[in-house]
């Protein structure tokens, strides 16, 4: 079946740093990829996708590449500000002839900016 | 264009009850996803319907159910509550078969079961 991976953390940095939240997936198709972000007491939110191999997902200064040869979708920012703070998700959908498919997604990972 | 909403965002039920949770799309959209969400599984898919008919569903028991009326809004029902069913309950919709199935969350349901 599909599975994501990703980092759990927390991860904790400092406000202005670089950031990468690394994802892998597992799928027996071509799927969409995904990430979202949830912020304390809320739904998810979708940050970014792609859709194909090589497209890269940008928002709010985030961005993601599909690597399809290396299956992952690694999350970044230059320089992240302590409103980023947050559990990012990544999650695939892979098509199928029935109907829409559940997203599956990561554990999630915790980000944590200081100031 | 208002996102997609579920009520009641606050829910408190004892073992043994049932709890039926709601969901309304963002206009247009026809397919409405359920989730669970707890610190331990993380996020699972429950059930998918489109033109109100279930099209996929997750590895859930029978206790779970779901329906979705002509416009589009969408109930789940959770029988015989377990102390386990404890979770936030998460409604999202998409504009599928249109795009990538990139979905739209709501706020979600907390249900507390005691």
């Amino acid at each position: 079946g599909n599975s994501v991976t990703q980092m759990e953390g927390p991860v904790t940095l400092s406000e202005e740093a670089f950031l990468t939240i690394n994802c892998t997936y597992t799928a027996t198709g071509y799927p969409s990829l995904f990430w979202y972000v949830q912020y304390p007491g809320e739904g998810l939110q979708l940050l970014l996708k792609a859709t194909k191999a090589d497209d890269k997902g940008s928002n709010k200064g985030f961005e993601a590449t599909y690597r399809k040869e290396t299956t992952s979708f690694h999350l970044e920012k230059g320089s992240v500000q302590v409103s980023d703070s947050a559990v990012y998700f990544c999650a695939l959908s892979e098509g199928s002839g029935g109907g829409a498919d559940g997203l599956t997604f990561g554990k999630g990972t915790h980000l944590i900016i200081q100031p | 264009k208002a996102g997609v909403t579920q009520t009641p965002r606050y829910l408190i039920k004892t073992r043994g009850q049932q709890v039926t949770l709601s969901c309304s799309p963002i206009s247009g959209h026809r397919s409405v996803s359920w989730y669970q969400q707890t610190p331990g599984q993380g996020l699972q898919f429950l059930f998918e319907y489109f033109s109100e008919t279930q099209r996929n569903k997750g590895n859930f028991p029978g206790r779970f159910s779901g329906r979705q009326f002509s416009n589009s809004r969408s109930e789940m029902n959770v029988s015989t509550l377990e102390l386990g069913d404890s979770a936030l309950y998460l409604c999202a919709s998409s504009l599928w078969p249109q795009g990538a199935n990139e979905q739209y969350f709501g706020p979600g349901t907390r249900l507390t079961v005691t």
